[in-house]
């Protein structure tokens, strides 16, 4: 079955402590790659995306995400986290053509302690 | 830019009625709009997809005769719950789609509670 798979359900860290969140999709042919950052309470926002190009891929707010082809891996990362990170993060990918649809990781519950 | 809004936040409602929600997208033209049904603590269940003036696809399990979806214009899509149940109360999430396929921006959201 087509999917979109995040190991981790919940994540806590401690500020400062280096964070990587994983995930894996099971699709051939070519994607385009999503971290989704959802803050307590807000909409759903764009963390970075890759397309083609370089497979590393930096976004916003520290946030970095790596494209592993071989792996069919695109693990979001930050070196050092901060209260304000604490969210819920998920992976989707983009099959398809201007017909296609959004595939959705599970979600990632990030918790920073300050 | 890219702003897509929804409309009401929250409703609560009991059970029996219909209730419409409104995802506008406000700076751009959505020739597609998306809706999606979110459980706590769990990740986003895409419903339907539609398109301006055509019928909406519905995902499989999605009884289309309980979610109505409209899309009328570039800018507007309805979704409308009717007969609505207490298992229906959840989170729903619009999101629109314009020039670039890949992208969709996504509304705040529609708190439902069915008592």
């Amino acid at each position: 079955a087509q999917s979109v798979s995040q190991h981790n359900h919940h994540v806590i860290l401690s500020e400062a402590a280096s964070l990587e969140l994983g995930c894996n999709y099971s699709y051939g042919g070519t994607v385009n790659l999503f971290w989704y950052v959802q803050y307590p309470g807000q909409h759903l926002q764009l963390l970075l995306k890759y397309f083609s190009g370089d497979p590393l891929v930096k976004g916003i707010k520290g946030f970095e995400a790596e494209f592993i082809k071989s792996k069919f891996s695109f693990n979001l990362r930050k070196p050092s986290v901060q209260w304000s990170d604490t969210a819920e993060y998920f992976c989707a990918v983009y099959r398809g053509s201007t017909l296609g649809r959004l595939y959705f990781g599970r979600g990632t519950q990030l918790t920073v302690w300050p | 830019g890219a702003v897509v809004s929804q409309h009401p936040s929250w409703v609560i409602c009991k059970s029996g009625t219909s209730v419409k929600i409104e995802c506008r997208s406000l700076d751009f033209q959505a020739t597609t709009m998306f809706w999606y049904r979110q459980f706590p603590k769990q990740s986003l269940m895409l419903m339907a997809t539609s398109n301006e003036g055509s019928k909406a696809t519905y995902e499989q399990g999605v009884e289309k005769d309980k979610f109505l979806i409209n899309h009328a214009s570039l800018t507007l899509s309805t979704l409308t719950v009717t007969s609505a149940h207490p298992e229906d109360s959840s989170f729903y999430i619009c999101s629109a789609r314009g020039g670039d396929y890949r992208y969709q921006y996504f509304g705040p959201g529609t708190r439902l509670t069915v008592l």
